[in-house]
């Protein structure tokens, strides 16, 4: 399966900053999501990354507070924007190499916010 | 839109009893079904997966089941060991038809082993 590599693997920001987490693949990949998981809880889908295009959000999550890129078919970028206590959590990417292939996750980035 | 629920959501097995999760989905369309096992502090891994196609799949220790016409799916662990003890997500997904394939995850079921 594709070597998913994100960072940072954690981080303690301040409320109000903003953090950009790197999710990189060592193969081209067709699919790539991002997800959260709060303490505890189960795997939540913010949005499907697109190449090249705006990304498809799912309900209860915004452009403006999670802008995602995805510049070419290995890489993609989760900000989380004006950070508050409440997106203390655990972001994941996720990739799928093709339609009817399986999806694996990276190893996530643990974000504290103070 | 798309729902997955998951029961129980803790179990706990003596080593060497089998180990039964279910979940339910609410997409008729859904036609990919992976399980995911989560160590703590750890990403999800995926275990075993089955598609709409297939009733049953082993993979040594582990087997799902589908029912289709009841929307229902199930991971089997049999002689479960202490390592087998993480939480355990089933997810479902349309795969087909310009869907993105996306996975809506179950709540998760707390697996614990007991020596």
């Amino acid at each position: 399966s594709a070597v998913i590599s994100q960072k940072p693997s954690r981080d303690i920001c301040q409320r109000g900053t903003s953090l950009t987490i790197q999710c990189q693949v060592d193969s081209q990949v067709t699919m790539m999501f991002w997800y959260r998981q709060q303490p505890g809880q189960s795997l939540t889908l913010i949005a499907t990354a697109n190449q090249g295009s705006e990304a498809t959000y799912e309900s209860g999550f915004v452009i403006d507070k999670f802008p995602i890129s995805r510049p070419n078919l290995t890489f993609s970028t989760l900000t989380v924007s004006n950070m508050s206590p409440e997106d203390s959590s655990i972001y994941l990417c996720s990739v799928r190499t093709g339609l009817n292939q399986p999806q694996h996750f990276g190893d996530g980035t643990r974000l504290s916010i103070l | 839109g798309e729902n997955v629920e998951q029961h129980p959501s803790t179990l706990s097995v003596q080593e060497g009893d089998s180990a039964v999760i279910k979940c339910t989905y609410s997409d008729s369309a859904s036609n990919y079904f992976p399980w995911y096992k989560q160590e703590l502090g750890k990403r999800p891994q995926l275990i075993i997966d089955i598609r709409s196609n297939v009733g049953e799949k082993k993979d040594q220790r582990i087997a799902v089941t589908l029912n289709k016409t009841a929307k229902h799916f199930s991971l089997h662990i049999t002689e479960t060991q202490p390592e087998d003890s993480a939480v355990y997500f089933c997810a479902a997904s349309m795969a087909s038809g310009g869907n993105t394939g996306k996975l809506i995850f179950g709540q998760g079921t707390t697996l614990q082993v007991k020596p």
